[in-house]
């Protein structure tokens, strides 16, 4: 089955400055990778996701990349703010009739005022 | 418009018993799934549902059982609760087979002791 790992596990940085997470999967069959942030106690999040036929995509301070053929895609959020500070979960989605939904480990990201 | 709702929020059992969670997805979806989500990882995938049809099955074993109705609310039961069952069980909801972005409800805490 698919398998997704994620890095770091957590993830400090000064407020302003940018943070990098990082997700490889296994299954080339993959081909819908969403980003969750969630506060503690509260519901995951989608904060930006990206497709299997795209190779980056923005919104605002926060952006994904995808490297289909090394099967990894990365989080990247700049001029990082305390309210940025959460649980980052990435996902690899085989989608379509029948759905696999594999979410990664999560990464603790604390941005320091 | 009201989010995914689940109930209970909270909830205790003793190893043995048997468990009923309940979601309602957001007015107009069609596709409910399941997941568990334990303290420190990321959610795992149980189940997932599309006009009350199986459509998607994580790893997790038969103790483990799902429905949809009609109306597209869910229902997530578990039998034989064992001490690991305790996590937060999360419901997500999507607009349709084809539609990938889920939204997830606040969850149920089950506690199992």
């Amino acid at each position: 089955g698919e398998n997704v790992e994620q890095h770091p596990s957590t993830l400090s940085v000064q407020e302003g400055d940018s943070a990098v997470i990082k997700c490889t999967y296994s299954d080339s069959a993959s081909n819908y990778f969403p980003w969750y942030k969630q506060e503690l106690g509260k519901r995951p999040q989608l904060i930006i996701d990206i497709r299997s036929n795209v190779g980056e995509k923005k919104d605002q301070r926060i952006a994904v990349t995808l490297n289909k053929t090394a099967k990894h895609f990365s989080l990247h959020i700049t001029e990082t703010q305390p309210e940025d500070s959460a649980v980052y979960f990435c996902a690899a989605i085989i989608s379509g009739g029948y759905q696999k939904v594999t979410f990664g480990t999560g990464t603790k990201l604390q941005v320091i005022p | 418009d009201a989010g995914v709702t689940q109930s209970p929020t909270h909830l205790i059992k003793t190893r043995g018993q048997q468990v009923t969670l309940r979601c309602s997805p957001i007015s107009g979806h069609k596709s409910v799934s399941w997941y568990q989500q334990v303290l420190g990882q990321g959610p795992q995938f149980i189940f997932q549902y599309y006009e009350k049809e199986e459509r998607g099955r994580g790893n997790f074993p038969d103790r483990f059982s799902a429905r949809q109705f009609p109306n597209y609310s869910s229902e997530l039961n578990v039998n034989a609760l064992l001490l690991g069952d305790s996590a937060l069980y999360l419901c997500a909801s999507r607009l349709e087979v084809a539609n990938e972005k889920l939204f997830f409800g606040s969850g149920t805490q089950l506690s199992v002791l």
